[in-house]
């Protein structure tokens, strides 16, 4: 069964700031890969997705793909107070006839301004 | 208009009580699934359907039950709830040809 491992579990960037957030996972045959974001109490946004190894950038926010290491991160570019949120990593295999996604248990980010 | 809706958006139940949560789609995808979120974890995949009369076990379906009457209609059962099940439910679908997940607003549901 995929396991997903999110790290780190909290982060803390001044505004402006880089902001990286790391996913693992464990089925090598995954081949895709989604990041969302959700604020307190609300539901999901997706930010990015991703298929292939190497970068996808969607606004200020870019996933990097290396299948070989199991491993996918998401890069937040001039973070503001407002992406304060918990940011949840989800893998699949999506050109399966199921296609679920498995989650992360998500990182919780704060921006400082 | 949202392609996924779920309702009702809040529900208290009594344990031992039957909850029923309904998902509804706009959009015509096969896929449907029903997530559950515990605060501070991820979702976890309940059950899910390929579409009108399938319904298939996810990775947590013990004291569920799921039922996909229609394109249109996918829900979960909670036969006998219990305090174990308060939670929030997700209710998605997916469109394969354009890699789009579509997600519903979520279910509040409090089991007492």
């Amino acid at each position: 069964q995929q396991k997903v491992q999110q790290s780190p579990e909290s982060l803390t960037v001044s505004e402006g700031a880089m902001a990286s957030l790391n996913c693992t996972f464990s089925d090598g045959t995954s081949d895709n890969f989604r990041w969302y974001r959700q604020h307190s109490g609300k539901g999901l946004e997706m930010l990015v997705s991703i298929f292939s190894d190497g970068e996808k950038e969607e606004g200020r926010f870019t996933a990097h793909l290396n299948r070989a290491s199991l491993h996918v991160s998401l890069h937040i570019r001039e973070p503001q107070p407002s992406d304060s949120a918990v940011y949840l990593c989800a893998v699949s295999r999506w050109n399966t006839n199921t296609g679920k996604l498995t989650f992360g248990d998500g990182t919780v980010l704060t921006v400082k301004p | 208009e949202a392609a996924v809706t779920q309702s009702p958006r809040n529900k208290v139940a009594v344990t031992g009580g039957k909850v029923t949560l309904s998902c509804n789609q706009t959009n015509n995808h096969n896929n449907m699934y029903w997530y559950r979120q515990d605060t501070g974890h991820g979702l976890r995949l309940i059950h899910y359907s390929y579409g009108a009369g399938s319904t298939e076990k996810g990775d947590i379906p013990d004291g569920y039950k799921a039922s996909r009457p229609s394109q249109e209609n996918f829900s979960l059962i909670l036969e006998l709830a219990t305090p174990s099940q308060t939670s929030v439910y997700f209710c998605a679908n997916r469109d394969r040809e354009n890699t789009e997940v579509f997600f519903g607003k979520g279910t509040r549901l409090t089991v007492v």
